[in-house]
């Protein structure tokens, strides 16, 4: 089955520097979430989207910005990076809204070291 | 806000049932997830449980207490591949992301 794909994997930057990452739902998912997991953190949730429009927003900084395509998928773009912005991101999908359909996919993650 | 508890780590060996509860305080509650994330990995779908009770699958079993704002996983018949993070997640009523708990480390020993 088709899982949610993250692009690129791995990704180093320096700090001051840009980063786009990528997502691409499973087919026919609609709602995208986007989350950051530290080491030995649990993930937290930065925001989603639902049918291409904003629908929530958790503890993303105002330096990320995100959004989702015509095609459903999201890029999450994160500008000024600083050291502590190093960390896994997770992308997951859904079909409907999360109130309606519990499980979220987990993309395998994008991994980012700000040196 | 979203408050989740769980143990930060179960050690058990091969074979053995190992529980891991989960009490929660959340402004609204839609359900309680689980998510199982080895290192390195994405966090991967166990079970649901919006409704008081029990919900079986294969090895795993997921309880739901609303009353009592307390759940478990139940891992049966412990595999060394069982050895992972696992998370309880709860949806506030009000928003649409998933808040997780710290997560338990389960190891399995042989």
């Amino acid at each position: 089955a088709a899982g949610v794909i993250q692009s690129p994997r791995h990704l180093i930057k320096e700090k001051r520097e840009t980063a786009t990452l990528k997502c691409y739902p499973i087919p026919r998912h609609d709602t995208v979430y986007w989350y950051q997991q530290g080491p030995g953190q649990d993930p937290q949730f930065l925001i989603s989207f639902y049918e291409k429009m904003q629908s929530d927003k958790g503890s993303i900084p105002d330096r990320f910005s995100a959004q989702q395509f015509s095609d459903y998928h999201s890029e999450l773009n994160m500008s000024s990076l600083e050291l502590g912005d190093s960390a896994l991101y997770f992308c997951a999908s859904s079909q409907g809204l999360a109130g309606f359909q519990e499980t979220q996919y987990f993309g395998p993650g994008t991994r980012l070291l700000v040196l | 806000g979203q408050s989740l508890e769980q143990p930060s780590e179960v050690t058990a060996v091969e074979g053995a049932i190992v529980q891991i509860n989960c009490t929660y305080q959340t402004s609204g509650f839609y359900g309680l997830s689980w998510y199982q994330q080895h290192d390195g990995g994405a966090p991967t779908f166990l079970s649901y449980n919006g409704l008081d009770g029990l919900e079986e699958t294969g090895r795993f079993s997921s309880f739901l207490s609303r009353s009592d704002s307390y759940g478990y996983l139940l891992l049966q018949e412990l595999q060394m591949k069982d050895s992972a993070s696992y998370f309880c997640a709860v949806r506030p009523s009000n928003d649409y992301k998933l808040s997780f708990g710290a997560g338990t480390t389960v190891t399995v020993r042989a």
